[in-house]
């Protein structure tokens, strides 16, 4: 089954302690992003990347970081986490050029 | 990208046609009109997309006015599982650049018995 899928779904932490949360997508897409959602804020791209090794930010990448070494997987580093980044964050993939981007199920995260 | 308006709520009868308005009044001539929706905190799904003639598929169809201005997408049998938040984006076709979809508040769709 064509899908993205993240982990952890749930992750609940303290300030400062590092955190990955991994992406990754079996369908063979070039593009990858992630984005969290906050109430009121709607969809915020964090970073993006078209392929490997070629990762760019978007419009809230202040805190985080990503690689992308392999095709497949994007994951989502937060080296010292802050209650500010206390959201729901989901990876999406896409072919390049294609208009329809996949989801995740999202990975809900409290900072404490 | 042009800046999309939605009513933040609205509620369908099981059945009925859905009809979801999006003003896009500043949409310029190479940008499209996109629609995803997302059921409560999942992944956002994608629905349609169009340029300037209406368009449809298994899921929904998408009435985008002569002047481009505004849209509206149709579920045309609404059900309880259509219940989400539908978003209205607008920006240029994919290239192969930045794919990045800008989401603003858009409107929840509540469909009840």
């Amino acid at each position: 089954e064509a899908q993205v899928t993240q982990n952890p779904r749930y992750l609940i932490t303290v300030t400062g302690k590092k955190l990955t949360v991994t992406c990754s997508q079996n369908m063979n897409h070039e593009y990858m992003s992630w984005y969290r959602q906050d109430p009121g804020l709607g969809l915020r791209q964090i970073y993006y990347s078209m392929n490997v090794e070629v990762t760019d930010k978007g419009d809230v990448p202040e805190g985080y970081k990503v690689s992308r070494k392999e095709k497949r997987n994007f994951p989502l580093i937060l080296e010292s986490p802050s209650p500010n980044q206390t959201s729901l964050y989901f990876c999406a993939s896409s072919l390049v050029g294609s208009e329809t981007q996949y989801f995740g199920p999202g990975t809900r995260l409290l900072v404490l | 990208d042009a800046k999309t308006t939605q009513p933040p709520s609205m509620d369908c009868a099981e059945g009925r046609a859905a009809n979801l308005p999006c003003n896009h009044s500043t949409i310029s001539g190479n940008e499209y009109v996109y629609w995803y929706r997302q059921i409560h905190s999942q992944g956002p799904q994608y629905i349609i997309h169009g340029l300037k003639n209406n368009e449809t598929n298994e899921m929904a169809s998408l009435i985008i006015t002569e002047d481009r201005k505004s849209s509206t997408l149709i579920l045309p049998h609404a059900t309880l599982r259509d219940t989400a938040v539908y978003y209205c984006i607008v920006r240029r076709r994919n290239t192969g650049t930045a794919s990045k979809l800008t989401f603003g508040t858009g409107t929840r769709l509540q469909v009840t018995l």
